[in-house]
């Protein structure tokens, strides 16, 4: 078992519409994350949760809310999606902020037509 | 915002050649961490390093961290077809906290048969 997964794997949705992205992890870790991968910038931090209802910004955050109502899971919203946030998505979950490595989702592929 | 750069950002080589890539900053991290990310799927940890001048190694890869912290190298000895993918280093930040991990752009490893 994974331990981490992504829903859904593929989306393809119209600009203007609301999308969420569903992060479920059966690990119990406190941090959890959503990052942006885009060809020429790399994986950049979305929006953080260091528990249940405590959110934080990343670099990226602008056009993006997010949700922690429990712990294992940890949801991305594009309020109103556009071509510019074409993408693909990956969650991470982290037991610790500090020197522990991130495990990852598979990655949610969104295009915005 | 922090950058972390990564070299060479291609890379295609023959099977059973050895081959480094680099990761530097101009700021000192705290941890620095190496991952490998393979098509449609999301960044697998290969390593943490934490200490100054630290050596780890993973069979054929060897990582070192620079004596100041603020560079990182991953060396392959006989590379195989099996170690094509992106590699991704990723840095914590001295005084970062639950703010997560900064990424490189990576460095995209091809290994011909």
């Amino acid at each position: 078992d994974a331990g981490i997964t992504q829903s859904p794997r593929h989306k393809v949705t119209e600009t203007g519409t609301p999308v969420t992205l569903r992060c479920h992890q059966t690990e119990n870790h406190r941090y959890m994350y959503w990052y942006r991968q885009d060809p020429g910038h790399g994986l950049r931090l979305i929006h953080y949760s260091y528990g249940v209802k405590d959110t934080d910004k990343g670099e990226v955050s602008d056009g993006y809310s997010v949700s922690r109502s429990k712990t294992e899971d940890f949801l991305l919203t594009l309020e109103s999606a556009t071509s510019s946030q074409t993408s693909v998505y990956f969650c991470a979950i982290s037991p610790s902020s500090v020197n522990y490595g991130y495990t990852f989702g598979s990655g949610t592929r969104l295009t915005v037509v | 915002t922090q950058l972390l750069e990564q070299s060479p950002q291609f890379l295609s080589i023959q099977e059973g050649e050895n081959l480094t890539v680099y990761c530097n900053s101009s700021s000192v991290f705290s941890s620095l961490q190496w991952y490998r990310q393979e098509p449609g799927e999301g960044p697998v940890l290969l390593v943490t390093v934490v200490t100054g001048g630290e050596v780890k190694k993973l069979k054929r890869l060897t990582f070192q961290f620079g004596d100041a912290r603020k560079d990182s190298s991953l060396h392959i000895t006989a590379a195989q077809p099996g170690d094509t993918g992106l590699y991704l280093c990723a840095g914590l930040y001295s005084g970062g906290g639950a703010d997560g991990l900064t990424f490189g752009k990576g460095t995209h490893l091809i290994i011909q048969p």
